[in-house]
């Protein structure tokens, strides 16, 4: 079964700096499956970013996705108050579904 | 408008078996590629996939739970149905649905539902 790493576990930054996350694969994942959530406390998850790049319906252009194989990564440019919350990435298989285990992004 | 909310009890007791129902609408679940998913997240922690069931009644389930799972649906009443039994405090978790488009993402997800298991 794929395992995805992410890392860091916590990033600590400052409104208006950029973001990195990143998502690790153990084995080779197709980038048409893999996708970024975004939640907030108390709240389900937010599609993001599916097909690794493609932005969903309403997310601001400061969000983008690349990475191909096994190496994923997840960039917010300028962080705006609203972007502190928790980012996991997931990958579909055909009879299986993984999900990181998450960045918690916070306010320094 | 696509919804999906999660319904059953919010409180049961280890080695119970546990019934959740998913009740949607805005799609149908006999439409082509159309899948629902539930996925669960204990306080604090990561989400973990549960199971699917597919258009064509096509069923999966996460590796380490097999055997406790079963999930189900009833397209004329547009809902979905998780079981789980044998539940222990460690399945205190909230349990989501959500819809899963054909390249594999959750693009609508219910509020979830917290359930715990205490005695």
């Amino acid at each position: 079964e794929i395992v995805l790493t992410q890392s860091p576990g916590t990033l600590s930054l400052s409104p208006g700096e950029g973001a990195t996350l990143s998502c690790r694969a153990s084995q080779s994942v197709s980038s048409d499956y893999l996708t970024w959530y975004q939640q907030k406390p108390g709240q389900a998850p937010r599609l993001l970013i599916y097909a690794t790049s493609n932005r969903a319906t309403g997310i601001p252009d400061r969000f983008s996705g690349s990475g191909s194989g096994t190496d994923f990564t997840l960039s917010i440019s300028r962080l705006e108050p609203e972007d502190f919350a928790v980012y996991f990435c997931q990958r579909y298989g055909s009879s299986s579904i993984t999900f990181g285990q998450g960045t918690r992004l916070e306010i320094k | 408008q696509v919804t999906l909310k999660e319904s059953g009890p919010a409180l049961v007791k280890p080695t119970q078996t546990l019934t959740l129902t998913c009740t949607f609408s805005g799609f149908s679940l006999s439409t082509d590629g159309m899948r629902v998913s539930w996925t669960r997240q204990p306080p604090g922690k990561a989400l973990e996939w549960l199971a699917r069931i597919d258009w064509d009644d096509d069923k999966f389930y996460s590796t380490s739970l097999k055997t406790r799972l079963t999930i189900s649906k009833d397209t004329s009443k547009n809902q979905v149905v998780l079981t789980m039994t044998n539940m222990d405090p460690v399945d205190t978790a909230t349990y989501y649905c959500a819809r899963i488009t054909p390249l594999g993402y959750f693009d609508y997800w219910g509020q979830g539902t917290l359930v715990t298991v205490s005695s």
